[in-house]
């Protein structure tokens, strides 16, 4: 079946712009997970979704960081106000568990954002 | 909080070496491990898990890797690499935030070249 998709998959944003970024996951997936991955690093978490509820955003580096997921599929993460350290790949992830952390996440391409 | 540390950033090999890249991970409790690879132009892909059981755990491709709880160490293998395993492998631990989600904590990553 389809795997998890994102898009846009490469996003250049002028410093002080607001950007939405898309994650479908897979379908029935009950978990939903974005990460962000700075060049030459590994990705790092930002929040969790357990079907509409987001229940962690521990990993949120600013309130300009807002994610949703309001029917429970598709989630936005949207970034207000762009920095240059913004800049990185965004990783959504999803799963078919919830509060299982022995099961596999299943992750998009990334969407790679510039801020200039 | 848990970290994983990964001991070589790149490695370079020659066809048919065998291949050991180390993993730590700091945390006390009960983890799950994965090894997770990134080949050129595509997304993260699990390679393998462990979550309980037998401590050597067998993945695709031929890789596996073993558990050693008192070394904190889950080190990925493969006793004779071809050209198409050039691609980044990442080690992770996944564990619960106590925010509401079982986040995955990854190292940065080791770059794996091997030269036909």
């Amino acid at each position: 079946g389809a795997g998890v998709s994102q898009s846009p998959r490469y996003k250049v944003a002028k410093r002080g712009q607001d950007v939405a970024l898309r994650c479908d996951p897979i379908s029935g997936h009950v978990s939903l997970f974005w990460y962000q991955q700075a060049l030459g690093q590994g990705p790092e978490f930002l929040t969790y979704f357990q079907n509409e509820a987001q229940l962690d955003k521990s990993g949120l580096p600013s309130d300009r960081f807002f994610a949703e997921r309001p029917e429970g599929s598709v989630s936005t993460l949207k970034i207000q106000r762009t920095q240059q350290e913004d800049s990185a790949v965004y990783l959504c992830a999803s799963s078919f568990a919830r509060d299982r952390g022995s099961y596999e996440q299943y992750f998009g391409p990334g969407t790679r954002l510039t801020v200039t | 909080a848990q970290s994983v540390s990964q001991h070589n950033h790149h490695v370079i090999l020659s066809e048919a070496a065998s291949l050991e890249l180390g993993c730590n991970y700091s945390y006390g409790g009960t983890v799950n491990l994965f090894w997770y690879v990134q080949y050129p132009g595509q997304h993260l892909q699990l390679l393998l898990k462990y979550f309980s059981g037998d401590p050597l755990v067998k993945g695709i491709k031929g890789f596996e890797a073993e558990f050693i709880k008192s070394k904190f160490s889950f080190n990925l293998r493969k006793p004779s690499v071809q050209w198409s395993d050039t691609a980044e492998y990442f080690c992770a631990v996944n564990v619960y935030s106590g925010a509401g989600s079982y986040q995955l904590t990854f190292g940065k990553g080791t770059k794996l070249s091997v030269i036909p």
